[in-house]
Order: C-alpha cells, then sequence, then structure tokens
C-alpha cells in the first residue's frame, strides 16, 4: 500500500513571495491533515479536511494560508506572501473517517514525509 | 497551558538497554487516546502505539509499551532493548473526544540517541 505522497521535499524562498505545497493522502482516506512543525515543536494543526469539506481551520492564518481539497482527494496548501516565521516543516496526514472500516479502532493518522520550507 | 508535556528534550540509552519517556497531559474531556510517534531524521512521522482512556490494560506493541498512569495523566513509553535504529525524536500526541477523526496535540518531543 502505497503510504502519503508530498511534494516537493524542500523549498528556498524569499520572504513576500508565495509557495505552494501538495499531498496526496493514501487511498480511500477520507480524512487530510495539514501540519505545521517549526523547528524544535511539535507539530501543529493547520487545516483539516474530511472529503472536499474543512472540519477544522481555526489555527490556519487565514490572511496568509489557504488550502484546498477539490475532488476530496489530492490537497494543496498555499503561501501567499511568507514570512520568515513560515519557516518549517509541512507534513500531511490522512486517516480513515472513523467507523468506516478503520482497521483499528483509534484510526490512526498517516504521515507524509513533509515539505521543509525555508523563507530567506 | 499545555497540553502535553515531554520534560526529556534529549536522552540517551545504551544498546540493549530499556529507556523510559515521559509524557504527561492535561485534559477535562473523560474520553480521549493518547498516540506515541517516532521521527527519524527524514522526517516522516511513524505511529508506534496506542492508549484509550477507557483502556484497562497498559499497550503493548512489540518492543514498545505504555506505562499509562491515569490518576497522575502520564502515558510514558517504555522502549525495551534499545537498537542503533531507535535513534530518533519521539512525540507523545492526545486526541480529546470520542471523535476519531480529531486532531493530534503533539508534546515538544525527546530525542533519543542509542550509543553502541
Amino acid at each position: 500500500e502505497a503510504g502519503v505522497a508530498q511534494s516537493p521535499r524542500y523549498k528556498i524562498i524569499e520572504k513576500r513571495q508565495s509557495v505552494a505545497f501538495w499531498c496526496n493522502p493514501i487511498s480511500g482516506h477520507a480524512t487530510l491533515y495539514w501540519y505545521q512543525q517549526i523547528l524544535g515543536q511539535g507539530p501543529k494543526l493547520l487545516i483539516q479536511f474530511q472529503n472536499n469539506g474543512v472540519v477544522d481551520d481555526s489555527q490556519l492564518p487565514k490572511d496568509r494560508f489557504s488550502a484546498e481539497r477539490l475532488k476530496g482527494v489530492d490537497s494543496t496548501l498555499k503561501i501567499q506572501p511568507a514570512k520568515l516565521e513560515d519557516s518549517a516543516v509541512y507534513l500531511c496526514a490522512s486517516s480513515l473517517v472513523p467507523g468506516q472500516g478503520a482497521q483499528r479502532s483509534y484510526n490512526e493518522q498517516f504521515f507524509g514525509p513533509g515539505t521543509r520550507l525555508t523563507v530567506l | 497551558a499545555q497540553k502535553i508535556t515531554q520534560t526529556q528534550p534529549g536522552m540517551f540509552v545504551q544498546e540493549k538497554e530499556a529507556v523510559t519517556l515521559d509524557c504527561t497531559y492535561d485534559t477535562s474531556d473523560p474520553s480521549y487516546g493518547l498516540f506515541w510517534y517516532k521521527q527519524p531524521s527524514s522526517g516522516e512521522m511513524i505511529f508506534l502505539i496506542y492508549q484509550g482512556s477507557y483502556d484497562q490494560q497498559n499497550a503493548t506493541e512489540g518492543r514498545y509499551s505504555l506505562n499509562f498512569q491515569k490518576a497522575r495523566k502520564s502515558a510514558n513509553l517504555v522502549i525495551s532493548a534499545s537498537q542503533l535504529g531507535d535513534s530518533a525524536m519521539y512525540f507523545c500526541a492526545m486526541r480529546e473526544g470520542s471523535n476519531q477523526g480529531g486532531k493530534l496535540i503533539f508534546g515538544q518531543g525527546t530525542e533519543l540517541s542509542v550509543k553502541p
């Protein structure tokens, strides 16, 4: 079974530029998460989708960050314009919808390799 | 207030010995789940073990076990017979509520180094 795919793996941009990250979840996983992991910290949820609807975007800085999940599969996270403090690893994760074929009752999240963003 | 606290920024352990990584949590929800993830230098988060708030027994998965002390709100990870490949960052995380699709709240992590 293929895991969560993300691209690019690394990105370096100047502040005030824009950048986009792509995520392809595990096939059949209806729930998709974007986390931001700043160096030395644990990941923090930015946005959660179930199919193509937003479940939680309470910690997404909406003045500069946007995300979409067209057709309920792939997702794109965009930052425009980028700030120095956006330097981080952006992790995408996916999981099954609870109660619908979850292999285990606790329905763990599966993570991709992340995109490391450096803003200069 | 921190919901997940990992007080050990870094730990060293000798190969083949056991090591305990500490995690305390804070929640008023009676239903919650606790997760441990491993993050090697490659960056991917790898799920290790889960403990539910209503589980009567401590969780075990191979060399990993979870020392769950509900009254003390602690969920320490025990790795037995450490291997060189265990060197990585380890994160404790919590999911509050009974919604199994909810977000994970992570601690700051502990960097484990296994010495040969």
